[in-house]
Parts: structure tokens; sequence; C-alpha cells
């Protein structure tokens, strides 16, 4: 009964291919994310929905487009892979309250992209 | 240009003594302050928070010490456990954007026993 889960948990392609990275959580949360976790290890948000939503949009690459579907299910899609996309990829979820302060993100385990 | 940043990239502390992991933030707009404990193929999990009205938050073994001033926050674990070895990431962000968490580059701690 994974809380935040995602597929594939590798994923190995090559430049200029397309990829989708899927997430789904099942706890009923209303707010999910992306972040990519570079090589220097830093992550960094690279979008947030918020009822299907788009939120949080940072400055990433136009070949990336988040789709979410529904609430449970935020899937990101890759055009035209390049070497530097190479990251671990993390989803995570949280519930919109009204409250100061960020909303406690429960983290999916992260999928690792290698572009060769 | 990193705002929030680890500096020390790994700690290694004995087990039952205390761990102090630091991190300082550069961007005067953080309000909100959270560390999150991350184990090796699994993702990041919340630990512990503090708001910028505050300047400590204890939660049982952890303690979360806020130097505004200084812009500067650590995170002091006692005792030391041997599951508590993983890599730690800071976090802040802004009140009028709460859930755009900005992370450090992470502290991996090492637990002997």
């Amino acid at each position: 009964d994974t809380a935040v889960s995602q597929t594939p948990k590798y994923l190995v392609t090559q430049m200029g291919n397309d990829k989708s990275i899927k997430c789904e959580q099942n706890l009923g949360h209303d707010t999910m994310y992306w972040y990519k976790q570079d090589s220097k290890k830093f992550l960094k948000i690279m979008f947030s929905y918020n009822n299907k939503e788009l939120i949080i949009n940072e400055t990433v690459p136009n070949r990336f487009s988040p789709k979410s579907p529904d609430k449970a299910h935020l899937n990101l899609h890759i055009n035209s892979l390049e070497l530097g996309d190479s990251a671990v990829y993390f989803c995570a979820s949280s519930q919109w309250t009204w409250r100061l302060g960020p909303d406690e993100q429960y983290f999916g385990p992260g999928t690792r992209l290698t572009v060769t | 240009d990193q705002q929030v940043k680890q500096n020390s990239p790994s700690l290694s502390v004995q087990e039952g003594r205390i761990s102090i992991l630091n991190c300082d933030y550069t961007n005067s707009m953080f309000d909100y302050f959270l560390w999150y404990k991350k184990y090796p193929a699994e993702g990041p999990t919340f630990l512990i928070s503090i708001s910028s009205i505050k300047d400590k938050n204890e939660d049982g073994r952890f303690t979360v010490f806020l130097n505004k001033s200084a812009k500067h926050l650590s995170l002091h674990i006692v005792p030391s456990q041997p599951g508590d070895s993983a890599v730690y990431f800071c976090a802040a962000s802004p009140s009028n954007a709460g859930n755009m968490l900005t992370f450090g580059g992470g502290t991996r701690l090492m637990v002997k026993p």
C-alpha cells in the first residue's frame, strides 16, 4: 500500500528519445509535484498541480510537459531527451491547507533517468 | 546561486552521541524551514519544521534551532542511533509561497555502533 508510487524506477534511454514517468498517490491529496535531483544532489522543484491545475511552473525546458489526468496522478513526459536530463526525478504529494507555511509533502521513491 | 546550503556533505558520529547538522540560507523571504530525511532508494520523508517566529522546535530526539540574524539553522539528534544514518536535507520556503520548497544539497549522516 505504497503512498506515492512512481514507474519506472529506472529508465535508460538514448538522446533524442521521448519518455514518460508516471506518478500515483493514494493519500487522497489534492496537490502533486515533480522534483529533479541533479548530480550535485540538490532537489529542485519543477512543477506543482493543485486539483489538476498547474500552480508552480519553474524554469524548465518546454521539452518537459506534466499532465494530471486526475488528482491522484501526475505524469511527466519528456521530449527529445538530452544528456543533461540524466537525474533522479521525484514525485511528491500534499494536501492543500490554508494555514501559513508549507504543507507536508510525501515523496515517491524516485525514478533514475539515464540518458546515453 | 544556491539559496540554501549545507556545507558539510557528510558527518560521522558515534552511537549515543549528539549529531549536529547545519544549514545556511541567503533569502530573507524564507519564513519556514524543514528537515527531510532520506534513506537510499527511497524518497525524502519529513522530519521536523520550524517557523521564523520561533527559535527552537523539539520533537523527541530531534530539535531544530533557528538563528534568523545569522540565517542559520541546525538539527540536533540526541542520542544518535544507527537507524538515523541517512541523508538529511534542509529546506526553506517563504510564507507567501508555502509549498515552494528550496532544498539544500544534503548531509550524509553515519552513526557508528
